[in-house]
């Protein structure tokens, strides 16, 4: 079974600049989650989506930051325009049920400059 | 806001010995979980134990919750190089997605 797969690694780019990072969850999963890490600290959920439905964007920076699941399979989150402070670790999850164990995928590690 | 506290930030061993770490979170929770994550890697998930559960075991891990004390422990036993990582607890409550302590950081040496 493929695990959730995350594009691109790494990604440098200059303040100012847009960015977008990519997810491909477990097939058959429904509800998909994207974390920021920043160093030293444990991920912080952005955005949780129950199939193309986002149930949780609290903590999403609205402004900056926007994500989409179309056709509730894969999703997509951007910044635009990023700041330094953006730099992090971004992270998706995905799990079968909206409880229970999530399966991350690799991570996006972003360097804004 | 991180509501999982782990503790001890750092942890040091030798190969063998074994590990404990444990956590402390504030509000009534419906499930709590650890994760391990290996540098540069995303995290993995290693057991969930339920506020009706007190223990649980998973090969060399064992978990136990005190929801009394808001607080559950992580134990490796006879820990080898490849358990060097971070270790986090995260909780989940009804209806909310999982929230993340800061981790324990284990060095297992040979």
């Amino acid at each position: 079974e493929a695990g959730v797969v995350q594009s691109p690694r790494y990604k440098i780019i200059e303040k100012k600049q847009p960015v977008a990072f990519w997810c491909n969850p477990i097939s058959g999963h429904n509800t998909l989650y994207w974390y920021r890490q920043n160093l030293g600290q444990g991920p912080e959920l952005l955005i949780r989506y129950e199939n193309e439905e986002a149930v949780d964007d609290s903590q999403l920076p609205k402004d900056r930051f926007s994500a989409e699941r179309l056709k509730g399979v894969d999703s997509t989150l951007k910044i635009q325009p990023a700041e330094l402070g953006d730099s992090a670790v971004y992270l998706c999850a995905s799990s079968l049920r909206p409880e229970g164990e999530q399966y991350f995928g690799p991570g996006t590690r972003l360097t804004v400059t | 806001s991180q509501q999982g506290e782990e503790d001890p930030q750092a942890l040091s061993i030798q190969e063998g010995e074994n590990a404990t770490m444990n956590c402390s979170y504030k509000t009534s929770i419906n499930n709590l979980q650890w994760y391990r994550q290996n540098s540069g890697r995303g995290l993995v998930h290693l057991i969930l134990i339920r506020s009706n559960e007190r223990e649980k075991h998973s090969g060399r891990l064992r978990v136990t919750l005190d929801t009394s004390k808001k607080s559950s422990s992580l134990l490796i036993t006879a820990s080898r190089a490849a358990d060097t990582a971070s270790y986090f607890c995260a909780t989940e409550q009804a209806g909310t997605a999982l929230i993340f302590g800061k981790g324990t950081t284990l060095s297992v040496s040979s």
